[in-house]
């Protein structure tokens, strides 16, 4: 079984500074981790994925996250926070073979304060 | 190219009703995932096609709930009998088979509210 934790709801952080967004997995096997962003009234877009060839990934807009296998985490940073980063994250978790199910965590609302 | 579609964007219905939600995937991608989004949650699988047939079906919360995917393309969500705790975004996604790491695309979602 699949888990994903997102700690923190909301976070609130001023522009210009760094964004954390932390995530932590739960996988039986090698997982496959993904990062996505919904602005408001629009469907999920991919910003990341960790596919196992390298454990730091780099994203869209700037992001990048980190596996950290011993702390099965995968938290999602940005050096200097952006207004147009103001938007709900989520944390997902995937495998290969007959389960391609993702599994999401509950999701961060991000607030970039001027 | 074109992304995943979905509709219609809203609909509102009454409690007891029949609703069908369409999603037309990325052209080529044969497969094909339902999610469900409640308010203040993440996404939650419902179901998933390879093809025309259904492959993983368990996240379906009952039987008012079916989809179907006839030509391997176009899928659509059908739920009988509407409850007011069906309200909730339908998000449909679709990602190539060939791809190792099962990237998934998402569409905008239907939002349904049951009255």
């Amino acid at each position: 079984a699949q888990s994903v934790t997102q700690l923190g709801s909301h976070v609130s952080v001023s522009e210009g500074a760094l964004v954390l967004l932390r995530c932590n997995y739960s996988s039986s096997v090698p997982p496959y981790l993904f990062w996505y962003v919904q602005y408001p009234n629009q469907g999920l877009q991919l910003l990341l994925k960790y596919t196992s060839a390298a454990t730091l990934v780099k994203g869209i807009n700037g992001f990048e996250a980190e596996f950290k296998k011993s702390e099965t985490s995968f938290h999602l940073t940005k050096p200097s926070a952006h207004m147009s980063d103001a938007a709900e994250y989520f944390c997902a978790v995937g495998r290969s073979g007959s389960a391609r199910q993702l599994t999401f965590g509950s999701g961060t609302q991000l607030t970039v304060l001027p | 190219g074109a992304g995943v579609s979905q509709t219609p964007s809203n609909k509102v219905t009454e409690k007891g009703k029949y609703v069908e939600l369409r999603c037309d995937p990325i052209s080529g991608h044969t497969a094909l995932y339902w999610y469900r989004q409640s308010l203040g949650q993440g996404p939650e699988f419902l179901i998933y096609f390879q093809g025309t047939g259904a492959a993983d079906d368990s996240g379906l919360p009952n039987d008012r709930f079916f989809a179907v995917r006839p030509e391997g393309s176009v899928s659509t969500l059908k739920i009988q009998r509407t409850e007011r705790g069906d309200s909730a975004v339908y998000l449909c996604a679709s990602s190539d088979p060939g791809s190792s790491y099962n990237e998934q695309f998402f569409g905008p979602g239907t939002r349904l509210t049951v009255l």
